[in-house]
């Protein structure tokens, strides 16, 4: 079984710009959890997916936003990009009902210039 | 909301030796206590976890002991290998009322010296 996977690896932009991050949960799972790793200050909560709706967000300002598709796969949309924005993007899915565990994708490492 | 303090940032220990992780949380009603390890350029991954109903939980050379009354929990490693260095992350949720958003703490950078 395939685990959670995320695309791309590696993004380079410039700050204003736009990034777009994706995920694939582990099949049979619905939730989608994003997180920001940034040197130093561990995993920052940025946003919930569950069956296709947003069901939570972090303390992240609106230009952070995403959407979850009908077959559980996860976007993130990250708009007006600052140098701040420089971390490695987390993705995990969870499984349906009272499932707890969370399991993690590699990541996607977002460097702005 | 939760909020979960992690020592040490920290943890330099010889082959063979233990090593000893703890969190302490905020929120009383948190259930949920999970630990992952995550090695350098890779992502995180749940090397063991323990609920509130349980005080201490063992897997080989890893147990995780919990303290409700005081809000500690701590990761307990022992004879530990080069291939434990790494950072280890602890994490509090509350998983009832549909709730399932970990606090983690902010990383232990273990290194074993072989």
């Amino acid at each position: 079984e395939a685990g959670v996977t995320q695309s791309p690896t590696h993004l380079i932009k410039t700050r204003g710009q736009q990034a777009t991050l994706r995920c694939s949960p582990i099949s049979g799972h619905t939730s989608v959890y994003w997180y920001q790793q940034a040197l130093g200050l561990g995993l920052q909560f940025l946003l919930w997916y569950d069956e296709g709706e947003e069901r939570n967000r972090g303390n992240f300002p609106p230009r952070f936003s995403g959407r979850q598709f009908p077959n559980y796969s996860s976007e993130l949309n990250v708009n007006a990009l600052e140098l701040e924005d420089s971390a490695l993007y987390l993705c995990a899915s969870r499984g349906r009902g009272k499932s707890e565990t969370q399991y993690f994708g590699p990541g996607t490492r977002l460097l702005v210039l | 909301g939760e909020n979960v303090e992690q020592h040490p940032s920290t943890l330099s220990v010889q082959e063979g030796d233990s090593a000893v992780i703890k969190c302490t949380y905020s929120d009383s009603a948190s259930n949920y206590f999970p630990w992952y390890k995550q090695e350098l350029g890779k992502r995180p991954q749940l090397i063991i976890d323990i609920r509130s109903n349980v005080g201490e939980k063992k897997d080989q050379r890893i147990a995780v002991t919990l303290n409700k009354t005081a809000k500690h929990f701590s990761l307990h490693i022992t004879e530990t290998q080069p291939e434990d260095s790494a950072v280890y992350f602890c994490a509090a949720s509350l998983t009832s009322g549909g709730s399932y958003i970990p606090t983690f703490g902010r990383g232990t950078s273990l290194i074993v010296h072989p």
